[in-house]
């Protein structure tokens, strides 16, 4: 199993939907983090989290919520669907008192907001 | 200044040849200073990494090569392959808070 699983991997949604895009985490780690990938955009940070009562806004927060409903689990809304937010989302988790702080990535959720 | 700059945003190497990839930063706190690889319909994964405390890392065919006064640091690639056309991250963190700062990534192609 993944270390970092995300559902669904592929999303159509039409616009004014609420969606949820899940990741849970087999890693043990705190701190969670929700991305999204565009072409030529590289990573924008939506919202993390370093523990289930500490959740924070990324640079991209505006359109998107998060919930962390466990240590394991993390989860992010879009309350009500529009087009530009059509990309791929990524979770991820990271340990700063492992060996490195390295990010580990879950294989993404490509969502098309028709 | 807490931008990382990366560049070129593509790049295009034959089979055999050396892609060097740049990143610069700003923010002298940072100290801890990643590479990822990420393949299509992939999430990025930890490729090498480097400490300002050394000047070169080496694992198999990839190198970094981190300049602390130019406050720059590069991957290089040896006798590249087709299998390592992927899209690459660099990012850049500090002790304050390990959260990563990214550069906005190079699409590598390695023509056969």
């Amino acid at each position: 199993d993944a270390d970092v699983t995300q559902t669904p991997r592929n999303r159509i949604t039409k616009t004014g939907k609420r969606i949820m895009l899940e990741c849970s985490q087999t890693k043990g780690h705190d701190r969670m983090y929700w991305y999204r990938q565009d072409p030529g955009l590289g990573l924008r940070l939506i919202y993390y989290s370093f523990d289930v009562k500490d959740i924070n806004k990324g640079e991209i927060s505006d359109g998107y919520s998060v919930s962390r409903q466990a240590q394991a689990k993390f989860s992010l809304s879009l309350e009500s669907a529009i087009p530009n937010q059509t990309a791929l989302y990524f979770c991820a988790t990271s340990d700063p008192q492992g060996a490195h702080y390295g990010y580990t990535f879950g294989s993404g959720t490509r969502l098309t907001v028709v | 200044q807490q931008q990382v700059k990366q560049s070129p945003q593509s790049l295009i190497v034959q089979k055999g040849g050396i892609p060097i990839i740049n990143c610069a930063y700003e923010n002298t706190a940072f100290d801890y200073f990643p590479w990822y690889q990420q393949f299509p319909g992939k999430g990025p994964a930890l490729l090498i990494a480097i400490r300002p405390d050394v000047s070169e890392k080496k694992e198999g065919r990839f190198t970094i090569s981190f300049n602390k006064s130019a406050k720059q640091f590069s991957l290089h690639i040896m006798d590249s392959q087709p299998g390592d056309s992927a899209t690459y991250f660099c990012a850049a963190s500090s002790a304050s808070n390990y959260q990563l700062i990214w550069g906005a990534g190079t699409k590598l192609i390695i023509k056969p």
